[in-house]
């Protein structure tokens, strides 16, 4: 039973690029979340994606975007890279919109914008 | 808005000794209360879940107990071991149709032998 897959595992980037990174849910999930995980901190919610449209966002900015396919694998989309943006992004699945049961994580993709 | 309070780190164990880690939370509605753990360079795991008041989670010798009055999710274990070495993240989701969850800052765990 393949768990939460992200990739790439680490990216390195500059101020001002935009960077996607990708996801593939548990098998049987079709729902996902993002969270950004800054060093030292706790998981902080950007956005969940359920039948391929954005139902929830936390208080990221517009830069943040995503997308979810037909397949229920999504992308993060980051524009306008900053310092500030470094952080190791997590990808969690479930099946359906509530997390009152389990949310399951991926690795994450490291990010350093430079 | 929702929030969770976890004991300030780092905490250091010698093996077999007793383990609290204190966590509030801050929630409106009827959360599901939550711990996951983080091993070095991984990603998160859910260690536990409760998911009403006076619900106890339990999973590889670690327990906690919902307590509403108290609005308290303490993590606990007996004794505990080098290879539960990593970092524990308290969360809560909140409410009916809650599609997040609100994490503590963690707590980082050091078990020497």
């Amino acid at each position: 039973d393949a768990g939460v897959t992200q990739s790439p595992t680490h990216l390195i980037k500059t101020r001002g690029q935009q960077v996607t990174l990708r996801c593939s849910p548990k098998s049987g999930h079709d729902t996902v979340s993002w969270y950004q995980q800054a060093l030292g901190q706790g998981p902080q919610f950007i956005f969940q994606y359920y039948e391929e449209e954005e139902r929830q966002r936390g208080n990221f900015p517009d830069r943040f975007s995503g997308h979810q396919f037909p397949n229920y694998s999504s992308e993060l989309n980051v524009n306008a890279l900053l310092l500030g943006d470094s952080a190791l992004y997590l990808c969690a699945s479930n099946l359906g919109l509530a997390v009152r049961d389990t949310q399951y994580f991926g690795p994450g993709t490291r990010l350093t914008v430079l | 808005g929702d929030s969770v309070t976890q004991m300030e780190g780092p905490v250091t164990l010698s093996e077999e000794a007793f383990l609290t880690i204190n966590c509030t939370y801050t929630a409106t509605g009827y959360p599901s209360l939550f711990w996951y753990v983080q091993y070095p360079g991984e990603g998160l795991q859910l260690l536990l879940k409760a998911t009403k008041a006076d619900d106890k989670g339990s999973n590889k010798g670690f327990e906690a107990t919902y307590r509403k009055e108290t609005t308290s999710f303490h993590l606990e274990k007996g004794s505990v071991q080098v290879s539960d070495s990593a970092v524990y993240f308290c969360a809560l989701a909140s409410g009916a149709g809650s599609y997040q969850l609100t994490f503590g800052k963690g707590t980082k765990l050091s078990v020497i032998p």
